[in-house]
């Protein structure tokens, strides 16, 4: 199985650029495909799809979130961040089955 | 809009099996989409379980493989889970959720599955 690793968690102040990384364990890319997925998770509510191939943004999200990345490095950046972005963000890879996810970050506030 | 609903037993007795049901509308499950079943841990690890596409074929996790049946009812919309021999190790929260190679879109709100005696 392709293994994702996040960090547990990073802390920012509200206004500033909050930058998660997301290292696979092999490439999830094909072609010019990066099969790489990003998704914030707040307490009692389902995941919610942000950005999927890397650097596409989903449907109805603020253009504040973005993502970057091919091959096993990728990153999602939100900035500026606001309150309401205080969430767990995973990412998770579609290159290979099985689908897996990394353990997720904890954004928290400075 | 697609919106998806799991619903089942809130609590499993260990070597019994788990049975869960997805509801689906705003989309006809043969229409497109894989339908998917993907779990979360308490302590946050996430994992999927597997899907039945939209013409019914199946893939699941190898870790789950001997364990683990996903079928569907087209006349009701619905897509199921059965998950056999479960243990303590099994308690998790489960998602049903729409699957594409653009990740998994809608998600169903979860529900919480206890394995205990």
């Amino acid at each position: 199985d392709i293994v994702l690793t996040q960090s547990p968690a990073l802390a920012v102040s509200l206004g500033q650029r909050a930058t998660i990384s997301c290292r696979a364990s092999q490439s999830v890319s094909i072609s010019r495909y990066n099969l790489m997925h990003w998704y914030q998770q707040k307490p009692g509510q389902q995941p919610k799809l942000l950005i999927y191939r890397a650097s596409n943004l989903a449907s109805g999200i603020p253009a504040r979130f973005s993502g970057s990345g091919s091959g096993t490095d990728f990153t999602l950046t939100i900035n500026p961040v606001q309150a309401d972005d205080i969430a767990t963000y995973y990412c998770q890879q579609s290159r290979e089955s099985p689908n897996t996810f990394g353990a997720g970050t904890k954004l928290e506030l400075k | 809009e697609i919106q998806l609903q799991e619903s089942g037993p809130g609590l499993v007795k260990p070597s019994q099996s788990l049975s869960l049901t997805c509801s689906v509308t705003g989309y006809t499950i043969t229409s497109g989409y894989d339908w998917s079943w993907i779990r979360k841990f308490p302590g946050n690890k996430m994992e999927w379980m597997g899907y039945i596409s939209n013409s019914g074929s199946t893939n699941y996790n190898p870790s789950l493989k001997i364990r683990i049946s996903i079928t569907r009812d087209t006349s009701k919309n619905q897509f199921f889970l059965q998950l056999n021999s479960v243990t303590t190790e099994d308690t998790a929260t489960y998602y049903c959720a729409t699957y594409t190679y653009q990740g998994f879109a809608y998600w169903g709100q979860g529900t919480l599955v206890t394995v205990s005696s």
